[in-house]
């Protein structure tokens, strides 16, 4: 089945340490990947999406096709950086089709002093 | 930036009634809109892809009757929930592409059924 999965719903890190937020997904084909953010109390954000190879907010993911995962990486967590994060596919199903995001489940990134 | 708006924020409706969410892009076409659910602690689900000009697409086990989708223009798209039961309660959430890859969000309408 096509899915995409986020083991952790939870993930608690001390301000400064690494974070790693565990992405796997199991879509054919190459699928574009995003990640995106919800700060307490607003909107969905994107935050970064894998075609871009770019740094947001110190954030990086990396695409590896081998182990179908897209894991999003920061080196030293801040405060700031406490919200949920969401995996998501852009899944193309057919020509003419609107391309579509699915999420993942979802974890909590809670950063404490 | 893109914005995407939604109206109500929050509605409380009764039983057996219809409530109409609305969720527009304020600076910018959308002939697609998407439309998603989130129940308390959880993810979004994808519920249908609004189509402006077309009818819209639902996804597996969404009831097309009982959420009813309009597109009504490039900026525009209706969601109306009839006759909601409490079990529809929910957070609904729309979102309109600016390009192939970038999604706005709204901010989403708090749906209370008593």
């Amino acid at each position: 089945a096509q899915r995409v999965t986020q083991p952790e719903k939870l993930l608690s890190v001390f301000k400064g340490a690494p974070v790693e937020l565990k992405c796997n997904y199991s879509y054919s084909g190459s699928p574009e990947l995003f990640w995106y953010v919800q700060y307490s109390r607003q909107r969905l954000q994107l935050l970064l999406r894998h075609i871009s190879r770019e740094s947001i907010k110190g954030f990086t993911a990396d695409l590896n096709k081998g182990e179908t995962s897209f894991h999003l990486k920061k080196p030293f967590a801040q405060e700031e950086d406490s919200a949920m994060y969401y995996c998501a596919p852009l899944i193309s199903p057919n020509t003419g089709t609107a391309s579509k995001l699915t999420f993942g489940t979802g974890t909590r990134l809670q950063v404490t002093l | 930036g893109a914005v995407v708006s939604q109206h109500p924020s929050w509605v409380i409706c009764k039983s057996g009634t219809s409530v109409k969410i609305e969720c527009r892009s304020l600076d910018f076409q959308a002939t697609t809109m998407f439309w998603y659910r989130q129940f308390p602690k959880q993810s979004l689900m994808l519920m249908a892809t609004s189509n402006e000009g077309s009818k819209a697409t639902y996804e597996q086990g969404v009831e097309k009757d009982k959420f009813l989708i309009n597109h009504a223009s490039l900026t525009l798209s209706t969601l109306t929930v009839t006759s909601a039961h409490p079990e529809d309660s929910s957070f609904y959430i729309c979102s309109a592409p600016l390009d192939s890859y970038e999604q706005y969000f709204g901010p989403g309408t708090r749906l209370t059924v008593t």
